[in-house]
């Protein structure tokens, strides 16, 4: 069966600070990958997605980034942190065009 | 763009209470989903729905992809405790393009 591991699940960082968030699937190849943002427990906004390995697509443009050096690895990065990326960031796959999507446990930032 | 409609956006009800949501889009879907979310976790998988008409049942939930491919419900019978959370929507046109996430409903139950 397949699952979604993401890391770390909490992480508080300094304004200005790198950042590096870590989701790794397992159990399916080749499987779309997707970073949300969910801020105050309400509405999924989508960061950013991959098809395939090196191919990232961005929805928002802002200060983050993305990266997918292996198939199941999908990495989201910032080289500067501002107060304003705090909240909950969730990674999540789906196989092919299907659409049903499969959530990580998600990874809670707080930037002071 | 594809604008997807939840309602109600909060519910608060007694336990042993039915429940029902629902989601219009502005185009047709070809795929509904609904995900349930507990504090601090990622949403989880209730039931996916890829036909019109099709009517789905996953315990004491069930959900409908509505024939005019523009909107689902969900239901939820005699509610119990562990019901709490929010509940999403989501619907994807096609097989390219993304899902549409609806807000969410944010349900408490009372025991």
């Amino acid at each position: 069966s397949q699952t979604i591991h993401q890391w770390p699940a909490t992480l508080v960082q300094p304004v200005g600070s790198p950042l590096s968030l870590e989701c790794t699937v397992e159990g399916t190849s080749n499987p779309n990958l997707y970073w949300y943002r969910q801020a105050a427990g309400r509405g999924l906004q989508l960061l950013f997605y991959s098809v395939g390995i090196g191919q990232i697509s961005s929805e928002v443009p802002q200060n983050l980034s993305a990266s997918r050096p292996q198939d199941r690895q999908f990495i989201l990065s910032s080289k500067k942190l501002l107060l304003s990326d705090s909240g909950f960031y969730l990674c999540a796959w789906s196989a092919s065009n299907r659409g049903t999507q499969y959530f990580g446990p998600g990874t809670r930032l707080l930037v002071l | 763009g594809q604008q997807l409609n939840q309602s109600p956006q909060s519910m608060f009800i007694q336990e042993g209470e039915d429940v029902s949501m629902n989601c219009t889009s502005s185009s047709i879907f070809n795929t509904w989903l609904w995900y349930k979310q507990e504090p601090g976790e990622g949403p989880v998988l209730l039931i996916a729905l890829y036909k019109a008409g099709e009517l789905t049942s996953n315990g004491r939930l069930t959900a409908q992809f509505g024939i005019t491919r523009k909107d689902s419900f969900l239901n939820i019978s005699a509610s119990i405790p562990s019901d709490v959370g929010i509940y999403f929507c989501a619907g994807k046109g096609g097989s390219q393009g993304n899902l549409i996430f609806g807000k969410g409903t944010k349900l408490s139950v009372k025991p």
